[in-house]
């Protein structure tokens, strides 16, 4: 399975935009880019993919790179309830619905 | 929708004990899955279904049996429960393999 590398954690402070970077270099063209979070004690929540374009849900925007190596979760104005751990991940034909999280990284906001 | 259902919230067994671990969804969702997530670790796949009557082993299925009589129902039952097995345990599902998976409040389980 293609790998994912994150930051282990970022900060931000409540309202201003947050951008989580995740670099997947050996990506290959059938491979969808995936976003989770996890909040504390709670089980991981959807958050948004993308394949090639650039992509917009209520919940976040995902810039993905013309050469598809890198992608960015965009969190327009960051909450306290937005505090968690966001995964990176890739799907494709081989891996098929299996998630495999890797360590993600830790957002903190600050008030 | 309820979405997707766990059942016990905690659970506490003793070594050698058997028992099997509820989830439910109301979506209609043809997948569905289980993980265990360690303190600290991602998750790994137990088991997984592509729809009633079809179930597959996932990276971690030693001491874990699945079964899928019905689309809405994804029991995991642990056969001998081993301390190796305390962990947090989670079922998700999705409309098809390769979608997005949405995940069940999760299962503490303690085996002493």
């Amino acid at each position: 399975d293609a790998k994912t590398t994150q930051p282990n954690s970022m900060e931000s402070n409540e309202e201003e935009p947050v951008h989580l970077p995740c670099n997947h270099s050996t990506i290959s063209g059938t491979d969808y880019i995936h976003w989770y979070r996890q909040l504390p004690s709670q089980g991981p929540e959807y958050v948004i993919h993308g394949l090639t374009s650039n992509v917009n849900n209520r919940m976040a925007s995902l810039a993905i790179a013309e050469d598809r190596k890198s992608s960015t979760l965009i969190l327009h104005r960051a909450t306290l309830r937005d505090a968690a751990v966001y995964y990176c991940i890739l799907i494709g034909e081989t891996s098929g619905s299996r998630l495999t999280f890797g360590e993600g990284t830790q957002l903190t906001v600050n008030p | 929708n309820a979405g997707v259902t766990q059942t016990p919230k905690f659970q506490v067994l003793k070594t050698g004990q058997s028992m099997t671990l509820q989830c439910a969804q109301d979506m209609n969702h043809e997948y569905m899955s289980w993980y265990r997530q360690d303190p600290g670790m991602g998750l790994r796949l137990i088991h997984y279904s592509v729809g009633a009557g079809i179930t597959d082993q996932g990276e971690v299925p030693n001491g874990y049996n699945v079964s899928r009589s019905t689309t809405e129902d994804f029991p995991l039952r642990l056969l001998s429960a081993a301390p190796s097995q305390t962990s947090v345990y989670f079922c998700a599902s999705s409309r098809h393999r390769g979608f997005e998976q949405y995940f069940g409040p999760g299962t503490r389980l303690t085996v002493t």
